[in-house]
């Protein structure tokens, strides 16, 4: 089962900032979050993952509260383009004895122009 | 360099047939992992084969199986075809076992009627 808790769905206008929760308030010590999104009749899209730091790319950051408890993913001026379903998955760095990933039902974003 | 593809794009099976799909990675990447996506479970991992051998299998009958070639390459097949198996079956590449960046293909659309 995902570890993970989203919203199924949000909107978001275009060109401005999207900001994706997620609650993993289980996750342990040595236990990432990663994000990957989905574009209709695609596979799933790696984006970004964290420890406890705030990390950021080229397409978007990830803030981490400090008990680890919850996180966001920000795409910072957000197109038409970023409509999709976004995961957020908790795992370790190495998945263990388990090296899937786990999906859950995840956020669809809808950017609105 | 070129990503994750997955041939064929789309296929039509009957009930009883089997199925052979086929996956090359990244060059270079030497993990791929198969998963399942449907509209009522989502997207359910089926294995993941690593250096040639299945490292890690997900919940599915053994009808379900796969191969990795010494190239990487590898092959999922699906035997005695059910109406339940129609699915978008995803293929993901990674450095390494376990690594929780993975680049997904496309998919293969299979239909079973």
């Amino acid at each position: 089962d995902a570890k993970t808790t989203q919203p199924p769905s949000m909107d978001c206008a275009e060109g401005r900032a999207a900001n994706l929760p997620c609650n993993h308030s289980t996750i342990s010590g040595n236990e990432y979050v990663y994000w990957y999104r989905q574009i209709h009749s695609q596979g799933p899209q790696y984006i970004i993952h964290g420890l406890k730091n705030n990390e950021t790319n080229e397409m978007a950051s990830l803030i981490i509260t400090e008990d680890r408890k919850s996180s966001t993913l920000i795409l910072p001026h957000a197109t038409l383009r970023d409509t999709a379903v976004y995961y957020c998955i908790v795992r370790d760095l190495w998945g263990g004895s388990q090296g899937n990933l786990i999906f859950g039902k995840g956020t669809k974003l809808s950017v609105k122009p | 360099k070129a990503g994750v593809t997955q041939t064929p794009r789309y296929l039509i099976k009957t009930r009883g047939q089997q199925v052979t799909l086929s996956c090359s990675p990244i060059s270079g990447h030497r993990s791929v992992s198969w998963y399942q996506q449907t509209p009522g479970q989502g997207l359910q991992f089926l294995f993941e084969y690593f250096s040639e051998t299945q490292r890690n299998k997900g919940n599915f009958p053994g009808r379900f199986s796969g191969r990795q070639f010494s190239n990487s390459r590898s092959e999922m097949n699906v035997s005695t075809l059910e109406l339940g198996d129609s699915a978008l079956y995803l293929c993901a590449s990674s450095l390494l076992q376990g690594d929780g960046e993975q680049f997904f293909g496309p998919g293969t659309r299979l239909t079973v009627l």
